[in-house]
């Protein structure tokens, strides 16, 4: 079944970091670029940055440049978002979402569940 | 950045009844815009891409339009299952730097 499989719900305190996983059983993994977003509550969603699983290439929003880090594990299939210096504005549900290889179709045709990321004190 | 508006806030319409949805760009985006739904508790679902491409599984009822910084996604003949929040995408940049409206929350009347 071609689906996007998410870790589970964290609870973190300020300055800690949260390494979130997404594995993508059902289809081949090199196909389609994998990208993460959140969604803080009541926000709208925000694109936090790409990664390709086939070459490792990332791209990250430039508000979370020096916090972020995405990789993947070929092996596996499943490609992890790592935030670090964790705030409580980083309270958000993590989704991970797949887009298509051409460029530029970062539409996302498949999401997550999403992995509820809690941060407090 | 791409700032992307949709109008309006929220939206009461009658099932059975058409709604229309806006979304404007803050420069010209060309034809890349994707429309999702997001229903509680659930992630949202792709609805259209490139502007007016219904996404596989997704019911003739739903159409989308316009390009550049104009956008509309037009639902006719709303079922119960439509009522939720609408949102649009914009993903015109190398490397991607994409962006998201605030949403629409489309209500029964």
């Amino acid at each position: 079944q071609v689906q996007l499989v998410q870790s589970g719900a964290e609870v973190k305190k300020p300055g800690d970091s949260v390494k979130v996983s997404c594995e993508a059983p059902g289809y081949t993994f090199s196909r389609y670029y994998l990208h993460w977003v959140r969604q803080a509550p009541g926000q709208r969603l925000e694109w936090m940055g790409i990664i390709d699983p086939s070459g490792g290439y990332t791209s990250y929003t430039q508000r979370l440049q020096g916090r972020l880090r995405m990789t993947r594990d070929t092996s596996t299939n499943t490609v992890y978002m790592e935030l670090s210096s964790l705030r409580s504005e980083d309270t958000a549900m993590y989704y991970c979402a797949r887009s298509p290889v051409t460029i530029p179709a970062w539409y996302f045709d498949l999401w997550g569940r999403g992995t509820l990321v809690t941060v407090s004190s | 950045e791409i700032v992307m508006t949709q109008s309006p806030a929220t939206l009461s319409v009658s099932p059975g009844e058409s709604a229309t949805l806006s979304c404007r760009a803050s420069q010209s985006v060309s034809s890349n815009l994707a429309w999702y739904q997001q229903k509680p508790g659930q992630a949202p679902r792709l609805l259209i891409h490139d502007a007016s491409t219904r996404a596989t599984g997704i019911p003739a009822r739903f159409s989308g339009s316009g390009s550049g910084t104009e956008f509309t996604l037009s639902i006719s003949s709303l079922q119960s299952e439509d009522f939720a929040v609408y949102y649009c995408q914009q993903y015109n940049n190398w490397p991607p730097l994409i962006t998201f409206g605030q949403g629409t929350r489309l209500e029964i009347k």
